[in-house]
């Protein structure tokens, strides 16, 4: 079945644009969570949903990081006032519950930020 | 707060020779513990986690690792490496009561020689 997608794939923004990244779970997955991987880093936490509710955000790192699940299945990422600073890998994961020992995230391939 | 740190960068390996990526996390109870891969322009792909059950935990592609509480270590190998392991894997945990984000560590990059 299909997995994770994410789009685009690469985005390319001057400094202080707006960005909406997407993120399609696997259908009829629950839980969905965005991750910030920087370049030679490992992924951090952003924020997590689940089905329409964003029940943990603690991991944006500043208001201009908006994220939204309207209809508890396709999620948005949006950064507002890009900076540098945002230039990562945003990775989309999605599980069809909320406890991570129990239930694997998978993960979509990634949007790739640049902000130049 | 729970933490995992990945012993080493970058390990290198002939095509054969035992693969070990050490991983070590920081918690007073022990949490979950996952090895994940990474290929090029890829998701992440998990390759096995200790839960509670067999402190000895066989993955997918031959990889296994082994949990080990009074080393607070979860270090990730297998046997005989292919060309095909080369890629980016990532230790993580995620706490046992209440667990739903993942903490990576900062990853290891392993190349593979023939």
């Amino acid at each position: 079945g299909a997995g994770v997608s994410q789009s685009p794939r690469y985005k390319v923004a001057k400094r202080g644009q707006d960005v909406a990244l997407r993120c399609d779970p696997i259908s009829g997955h629950v839980s969905l969570f965005w991750y910030q991987q920087a370049l030679g880093q490992g992924p951090e936490f952003l924020t997590y949903f689940q089905n329409e509710a964003q029940l943990d955000k603690s991991g944006l790192p500043s208001d201009r990081f908006f994220a939204e699940r309207p209809e508890g299945s396709v999620s948005t990422l949006k950064i507002q006032r890009t900076q540098q600073e945002d230039s990562a890998v945003y990775l989309c994961a999605s599980s069809l519950g909320h406890l991570a020992g129990f239930n694997e995230q998978f993960f979509g391939p990634g949007t790739r930020l640049t902000v130049l | 707060a729970q933490s995992v740190t990945q012993l080493g960068s970058h390990v290198s390996v002939s095509e054969g020779a035992l693969v070990l990526l050490r991983c070590n996390y920081s918690s007073s109870v022990p949490p979950y513990l996952f090895w994940y891969v990474q290929y090029p322009n890829q998701g992440l792909q998990l390759l096995l986690k200790y839960t509670s059950a067999a402190t000895l935990v066989k993955g997918i592609n031959g990889f296994e690792a082994e949990f080990k509480k009074s080393e607070t270590s979860f270090h990730l190998t297998k046997p005989s490496a292919h060309m095909s392991d080369a890629a980016e894997y990532f230790c993580a945990v995620s706490d046992r009561q209440a667990g739903t984000a993942l903490i990576f560590g900062k990853g290891t990059t392993l190349s593979v020689s023939s």
